[in-house]
């Protein structure tokens, strides 16, 4: 049973225009998101995260958007450039810090 | 200046050998991990250990031991290997959060490609 769901396996953007990736998840207990940025061969690392008392979180060309109603959250990256292709993890927390993974959106930036 | 290292980066070895993936970390974090990503692509927690002691332990299989030998280095022992357990493995670390930072923010290894065959 995923609680994180990644539905797009893969997206392409042109340079320059902007990345909306998506994640949806199911536990209402959830109170913090994370999103993470993996190229191939290394390990995930920390990209952006949001609180759930928020909506919105932004750092440089990097916002994430939380809906709670909805249970979905929304990472932005505008604009796009040819380093941000990458795979893209969502992960979310309960109170117990453990992180549950979505399966990732493998983000091409097209020149 | 690595922050989280693992060794070694690949492993290709027999069914029913034993083998371990070591791992350090030098940014002075209380909490590190062990992680196993499948062939969906999932991370999934295996094992969670803060200040030496074991606080995650997931369902996995007896056949695979963590060893924390002090708060740097967490290492994964696997015995008898089989088919199933060929995955990339990673390490990760957190800070405390009664030390200033958030135990969900984590910072990974590079990941060990482990192959049974």
């Amino acid at each position: 049973d995923q609680q994180v769901k990644q539905n797009s396996p893969s997206l392409s953007v042109q340079e320059g225009r902007i990345s909306i990736l998506n994640c949806d998840y199911t536990n209402s207990m959830f109170d913090y998101f994370l999103w993470y940025k993996k190229y191939p061969a290394e390990g995930p690392t920390f990209l952006i995260s949001i609180s759930s008392i928020k909506d919105k979180n932004e750092d440089g060309r990097f916002t994430v958007f939380l809906n709670k109603s909805a249970k979905h959250l929304s990472l932005h990256i505008v604009p796009s450039q040819p380093g941000d292709s990458a795979v893209y993890f969502c992960a979310a927390s309960d109170s117990n810090y453990q992180l549950i993974w979505g399966a990732g959106t493998k983000l091409i930036i097209k020149p | 200046d690595t922050a989280v290292s693992q060794t070694p980066k690949y492993l290709v070895t027999q069914m029913g050998n034993d083998k371990s993936i070591k791992c350090e970390q030098n940014l002075g974090h209380d909490t590190m991990y062990w992680y196993k990503q499948d062939s969906k692509k999932f991370l999934k927690i295996m094992f969670s250990y803060n200040n030496k002691e074991l606080i995650i332990n997931e369902t996995v299989p007896n056949r695979f031991s963590p060893k924390s030998p002090d708060k740097a280095h967490l290492n994964l022992h696997i015995n008898s290997l089989e088919l199933g357990d060929s995955a990339v493995y990673f390490c990760a670390s957190s800070q405390d959060p009664l030390r200033g930072g958030r135990r969900e923010t984590q910072y990974f290894g590079p990941g060990t490609r482990l192959l049974v065959l």
